[in-house]
């Protein structure tokens, strides 16, 4: 079974459009994160969600939401969708000092 | 601000060596290290993990170690193989943060 999936793992969609990525993880982790990785490959946290805490990073743009139905599900949301968009996004999940487990990314692309 | 670092950027080696990577880190407060493997268009694969009270961790031809009193971490891959070729990712773990990855070692070992 999966640890991490995410849902879908392409996404190609026009300007201004709303989307959703969704993850679910099986591992009982109480942590769970979405990273954006850009064109030059950095990886760069976004949100991470714990017990129902939302730490945000400042940089991330509020057309970017995060949704947590559920201790294992994360879902990111995201409203008029911009070029610059463009990127792969990962999901996460770990629990406390354990080790970070990693879905295998969506690539969104927007044209 | 926490910042990470890898030297080298970029290492291109023949088959057999025994290889160094470096990770450094701005902020002595760490939890945990890990290493991380990302073949191209993939998702990324843990390899080894360090607690803050560890020294090192060994998985095979992998040994990863760390040193906080000096801010590095090195990953040390024996006798490499051409299955080798990756991206290498550390990432640290703050008290209350998230994992802060470094921009990565692009790995290419030739047959």
């Amino acid at each position: 079974d999966t640890a991490v999936s995410q849902t879908p793992k392409y996404l190609v969609t026009q300007m201004g459009n709303d989307k959703s990525i969704k993850c679910e993880q099986n591992l009982g982790h109480d942590t769970m994160y979405w990273y954006k990785q850009d064109s030059k490959k950095f990886l760069k946290i976004m949100f991470s969600y714990n017990n129902k805490e939302l730490i945000i990073n400042e940089t991330v743009p509020n057309r970017f939401s995060p949704k947590s139905p559920d201790k294992a599900h994360l879902n990111l949301h995201i409203n008029s969708l911009e070029l610059g968009d463009s990127a792969v996004y990962f999901c996460a999940s770990s629990q406390a000092s354990f080790e970070a487990f990693f879905g295998q990314g969506t690539r969104l692309t927007v044209v | 601000k926490q910042e990470v670092t890898q030297i080298p950027a970029a290492l291109s080696v023949p088959e057999g060596e025994n290889l160094v990577l470096n990770c450094s880190f701005t902020d002595s407060a760490i939890y945990n290290l890990q290493w991380f493997r990302q073949d191209p268009g993939k998702g990324l694969t843990s390899l080894l993990l360090i607690q803050s009270s560890q020294r090192e961790q060994t998985s095979g031809r992998l040994n990863a170690s760390l040193d906080k009193s000096s801010g590095r971490s090195t990953l040390y891959i024996a006798a490499s193989q051409p299955g080798d070729s990756a991206t290498y990712l550390c990432a640290y773990k703050f008290y209350g943060q998230n994992f802060v990855f470094g921009p990565g070692t692009r790995l290419s070992v030739l047959p």
